[in-house]
């Protein structure tokens, strides 16, 4: 079966640095996608990696190893409105999005 | 209006009510989708329309009826709902096809409670 696994919770300071991770196992890749969702909100785009490495969007980097099957979001100077559930998603052979259940950050003071 | 609205935002029915969930979209995409959204559980893809086709239905109980009468806007008419269908419904768009990403625009859902 196809499968994406991200850790369910992580409690992060504001000011630091936050590493969320996302594994997958999927039937092909067609690109990989993190969704950030506040609270009661809609699901907002963040990244698309389709090749490996490292996409850089201001605070926000994703980074993607399709041979390990593995991808990552990197928050910097994180800020308290950072904190909201983050959403990994793979488009497979058949263009079907398959979904991650989310990794709810919270930020502390 | 701006991206995509859904109405209501909230709802409460009764398990032999009849209700609607109303989705627009102000992008000219060319396709829509359902999805719905439970506590700690990925987003599951419930009914997708492209140019006002229905193209996918996953599996969705018939008491969940899908209507796209233009690429503009998808209801999802619901009855004899369970309590278990309680979730988050929530309707996306993106423009299908060519060399872009298809990123979804999501709405802001509707929190649908059934007693």
């Amino acid at each position: 079966g196809q499968n994406i696994d991200q850790p369910t919770e992580m409690t992060a300071t504001e000011g630091a640095i936050v590493q969320i991770n996302c594994t997958y196992q999927t039937s092909g890749f067609n690109g990989l996608f993190w969704y950030q969702q506040h609270a009661g909100e809609a699901p907002t785009f963040l990244s698309y990696n389709v090749l490996d490495g490292l996409e850089e969007k201001g605070r926000f980097s994703s980074f993607l190893s399709r041979s390990k099957g593995y991808s990552y979001l990197l928050l910097k100077e994180l800020q308290m409105k950072d904190s909201a559930s983050y959403l990994c998603a793979v488009r497979d052979s058949n263009y079907q999005l398959i979904w991650g259940a989310g990794t709810k950050l919270i930020i502390k003071p | 209006e701006t991206g995509v609205t859904q109405t209501p935002r909230h709802l409460v029915m009764g398990m032999t009510n009849k209700k609607s969930l109303k989705c627009e979209q102000h992008l000219g995409h060319n396709a829509m989708y359902w999805y719905k959204q439970s506590a700690k559980k990925p987003l599951e893809l419930m009914f997708v329309y492209n140019f006002k086709e229905q193209t996918e239905n996953n599996s969705v109980p018939s008491r969940f009826s899908p209507e796209c009468p233009n690429s503009s806007h998808l209801f999802l008419h619901l009855h004899t709902l369970q309590p278990e269908d309680s979730a988050l419904y929530l309707c996306a768009s993106s423009q299908q096809g060519g060399t872009g990403a298809n990123v979804l625009t999501f709405g802001a859902g509707s929190r649908l409670t059934v007693l």
